[in-house]
């Protein structure tokens, strides 16, 4: 069974500090792995990766896929109060006649003035 | 441009009572999703179509029916809503990459 796994589940920090969240995945038929935000309501779209060891940049926010550990990470960098959210890993892969997204159950960063 | 727009954004239902939530987008795209959000269970689809007259099951469908009847819309039906259907639903539509998704319907089954 297709499955990704996020962690940790939930984090606490300061304002300023850098945070490091992890996405791994179990997929058959792997095409890309998509980065959302999702603050109060409809998740947005941060980043997709598609090629290992490319590190896609926004701002404070980075992410860089490795497919031979089949995982990503997300990193944001001198956190503000704006960054607290809930940050989704999903992986979009091949088959059955479409394309799907396998979500992980995220993890709710807070961040704490 | 309104993109993924889903009605009603709340609504409360007693057990055994039906409801249709709409989720419409104008950016023509052929993919359509529904899921629901539970704490702690992240986002899981419930059916999904890949265009206009189609319509397929996903992860969990139990409880639902779909129709893509025209491609700009896609229609979740609660056939007789039960306590476990409690959740917050959300559609996305997609052309090929990555799917955008609606404000959510919040939706309490008493």
């Amino acid at each position: 069974e297709d499955k990704v796994v996020q962690s940790p589940l939930s984090l606490v920090v300061h304002e300023g500090d850098t945070v490091t969240l992890n996405c791994s995945y179990e997929v058959t038929n792997f095409r890309s792995l998509l980065w959302y935000k999702q603050e109060k309501k409809a998740p947005t779209f941060l980043f997709m990766l598609t090629s290992s060891g490319i590190e896609k940049k926004s701002g404070r926010l980075s992410s860089i896929l490795d497919k031979k550990e089949l995982s990503s990470i997300l990193n944001i960098t001198a956190t503000q109060t704006g960054d607290s959210a809930i940050y989704l890993c999903a992986v979009l892969f091949s088959g059955g006649g479409a394309d799907g997204l396998t979500f992980g159950k995220g993890t709710h960063l807070i961040i704490q003035p | 441009n309104a993109g993924v727009t889903q009605t009603p954004k709340f609504r409360v239902l007693k057990t055994g009572q039906s409801m249709t939530l709409l989720c419409a987008q104008d950016m023509n795209h052929e993919y359509m999703y529904w899921y629901r959000q539970d704490p702690g269970m992240g986002l899981r689809l419930i059916h999904y179509s890949v265009g206009e007259g189609t319509t397929a099951k996903g992860e969990v469908p139990d409880g639902y029916n779909v129709s893509r009847l025209k491609k700009q819309n896609f229609l979740l039906g609660l056939e007789s809503a039960a306590p476990s259907q409690t959740s917050v639903y959300f559609c996305a539509s997609s052309q090929s990459v990555y799917q955008h998704f609606g404000d959510g319907t919040r939706l309490s089954i008493l």
